[in-house]
């Protein structure tokens, strides 16, 4: 029972924005919008979250639509480094589950 | 961000012996700890919950007994899996947050892989 969903996967070529979209249509007031990234054989790792508005910090920037059934994770210059699997994950930090993900390719 | 360490980062073992994998958090103090497992190309499941002091939360399908967690102190949480068999090898990942409200971040660690032959 996914709480969100993502494309399976998506390219980006180097140097240019990757915008990776989630579907969280059934999200709930208190409930807030987390991503993780995951790169092969690794542990996931923190990237940003949101509530309500949008959030920006030094590794990506969060917009959530304003009825938060939707939002956009941007890497603004995507680098080969930041191939992974991106995570959309929403809730209130109880009990954090994972979907299937996007797996994001940047090419050179 | 904060730091999440385990250990071992991966371990092979005979079957039916038993593996105990450490997860802490080194700088911060972690109310609550959770424990995944995830096989190859699938995404991470959540096995466990556990807070300081109390008895682990386990999700539907996992067994209390096979995988034993303890989590003694605000840094510190074990996952044993005991009487390992083959279906048991996996990348077993923990993360820990330090508060418990709404908005906390959960860390991650860099996980164990383990490998019951």
């Amino acid at each position: 029972d996914a709480k969100t969903t993502q494309p399976t996967s998506m390219d980006c070529a180097e140097g240019r924005a990757a915008n990776l979209p989630c579907n969280h249509s059934t999200i709930s007031g208190n409930e807030y919008v987390y991503w993780y990234r995951q790169i092969h054989s690794q542990g996931p790792q923190y990237i940003i979250h949101g509530l309500k508005n949008n959030e920006t910090n030094e590794m990506a920037s969060l917009i959530i639509t304003e009825d938060r059934k939707s939002s956009t994770l941007i890497l603004p210059h995507a680098t080969l480094r930041d191939t992974a699997v991106y995570y959309c994950i929403v809730g209130n930090n109880n009990d954090m589950r994972f979907g299937a993900g996007t797996r994001l390719t940047v090419k050179p | 961000g904060a730091v999440v360490s385990q250990h071992p980062s991966r371990v092979i073992c005979k079957s039916g012996t038993s593996v105990k994998i450490e997860c802490r958090s080194l700088d911060f103090q972690a109310t609550t700890m959770f424990w995944y497992r995830q096989f190859p190309k699938q995404s991470l499941m959540l096995m466990a919950t556990s807070n300081e002091g109390s008895k682990a939360t386990y999700e539907q399908g996992v067994e209390k007994d096979k995988f034993l967690i303890n989590h003694a102190s605000l840094t510190l949480s074990t996952l044993t899996v005991t009487s390992a068999h083959p279906e048991d090898s996996s990348f077993y990942i923990c993360s820990a947050r330090a508060g418990a409200g709404g908005g906390e971040t959960q860390y991650f660690g860099p996980g164990t892989r383990l490998l019951v032959l």
